[in-house]
């Protein structure tokens, strides 16, 4: 299984809304990412964990909370959201952070802000 | 802070004919690159890397290519097919644990 899933594909939500992001893999990574990509701009890092912790905080704001239940879980809860954060959320993940550099990446969730 | 870049925004080609995306980085302090290939409405996919220790590796159709003394790297497909029309980015890995930065990508059309 190579496979990097995200749920839900799709989201739109208001901006006094909570939801949250869901991502799995299970090939043993140790290291899991989100990423957010507005059109036509290339992936911007969010978040790193490496073993199940926070090594990585892009100065993002607290408005998303990322959090890692297990090694192969990664969630991103989201509220408050603003127009602005409307993008594709993607999240990857790697063997570890230190030493693997292929990051393998999910197909994404596509958030709309309303 | 740009670490690489890729110049071009897009790219056509015909099938069957060899597609060059070329990328540029500002920093010699790397150690490693990537190229990734992503489609509408899914992540990119990694496709190939290279260490700095390589001058070129190759991976099937597609073969990289690097030049330390220009700070350049490029991408070879070939023989290019239409499934290969995505935007393809170059990364670098940074020195900070897990950070990858990506070019701000290139998109190939190939047509028949």
């Amino acid at each position: 299984d190579t496979e990097v899933t995200q749920t839900p594909k799709h989201l739109v939500m208001g901006m006094t809304n909570k939801k949250s992001l869901k991502c799995e893999q299970h090939m043993g990574h140790r290291a899991m990412y989100w990423y957010k990509q507005k059109a036509k701009k290339p992936p911007e890092l969010m978040f790193v964990y490496s073993y199940e912790k926070l090594s990585i905080n892009e100065s993002v704001p607290s408005r998303f909370s990322p959090e890692c239940p297990n090694s192969s879980l990664l969630n991103l809860h989201l509220h408050a959201l603003q127009p602005e954060d409307s993008a594709l959320y993607l999240c990857a993940s790697s063997q570890d952070a230190k030493d693997a550099y292929e990051q393998y990446f999910g197909p994404g969730t596509r958030l709309t802000v309303t | 802070d740009q670490q690489v870049k890729q110049n071009s925004p897009s790219l056509s080609v015909q099938e069957g004919r060899i597609s060059i995306l070329n990328c540029d980085y500002t920093n010699s302090m790397f150690d490693y690159f990537l190229w990734y290939k992503k489609y509408p409405a899914e992540g990119p996919t990694f496709l190939i890397s290279i260490s700095s220790i390589k001058d070129k590796n190759e991976d099937g159709r597609f073969t990289v290519f690097l030049n330390k003394s220009a700070k350049h790297l490029s991408l070879h497909i070939v023989p290019s097919q239409p499934g290969d029309s995505a935007v393809y980015f170059c990364a670098r890995r940074g020195s900070t644990l897990g950070r990858l930065y990506f070019g701000r990508g290139t998109q190939l059309t190939v047509w028949p």
